[in-house]
């Protein structure tokens, strides 16, 4: 069965700092990944997907991730952050087009 | 391209009452997905529509839970004899699946509803 770790339950970043979430994934077959970002009051927001092909994925608003098969790793990533960054965040594995399982989720703070 | 949007928003219930919940997918639309997401938890798959058909439940949605897709369109999940233990946020996402594979579309999420069995 698929699943997700997320290690990080809460990460306190500064303005303007670069960010690193990491998302670890047990899946048998080739994955899906996803991250999604969740404010309060909010849906989830789609940030990236990965499917095949570039190990490296673009995103929305400047994050990036990169899909390492060796570590079955998707960590996602931000050069420079912003106050408008602080929310939830959620690695996710699909299973070709059916559900979608998700880690438990990182709440990212931002300093001023 | 209105998005996913859910009705209520917000419902308090007392235990052993049923609830019932809607989602409007974005138009055309095939799937419909639903998920559960309790405090400090990602959202947990609960059962998924293509078109009208229910393709598959999780085994969180025990008998108590029912859902439907009557026409393709909206959806309803209901809950029977409510439970404190069901408190959370229920998610709704809808996705157009294509027909050529490989094909993953994004799953789009409503806002949810935020149940609180008292």
């Amino acid at each position: 069965a698929q699943s997700v770790t997320q290690p990080d339950i809460h990460i306190t970043v500064s303005e303007g700092a670069s960010l690193e979430l990491r998302c670890n994934y047990s899946y048998g077959a080739t994955p899906y990944l996803f991250w999604y970002v969740q404010s309060p009051g909010q849906g989830l927001q789609l940030l990236l997907k990965y499917f095949s092909g570039d190990t490296l994925v673009q995103g929305i608003k400047g994050f990036e991730a990169e899909f390492k098969r060796s570590q079955s790793s998707f960590n996602l990533r931000k050069p420079s952050v912003h106050w408008s960054d602080a929310a939830e965040y959620f690695c996710a594995v699909g299973d070709n087009g059916n559900k979608l399982v998700f880690g438990a989720g990182t709440i990212l703070r931002v300093k001023s | 391209d209105t998005g996913v949007s859910q009705d209520p928003r917000h419902k308090i219930t007392k235990r052993g009452q049923n609830v019932t919940f809607r989602c409007d997918p974005i138009s055309e639309h095939n799937r419909l997905y639903w998920y559960r997401q309790t405090l400090g938890q990602g959202p947990e798959f609960l059962t998924y529509f293509q078109n009208e058909a229910q393709l598959e439940k999780s085994r969180l949605l025990s008998d108590r839970f029912s859902a439907e897709r009557p026409k393709g369109s909206f959806s309803t999940l209901e809950i029977q004899r409510t439970e404190q233990g069901d408190s959370a946020m229920y998610l709704c996402a809808s996705m157009r699946r294509g027909l050529d594979p490989p094909s993953y579309n994004e799953q789009f999420f409503g806002p949810g509803t935020r149940l609180t069995v008292l």
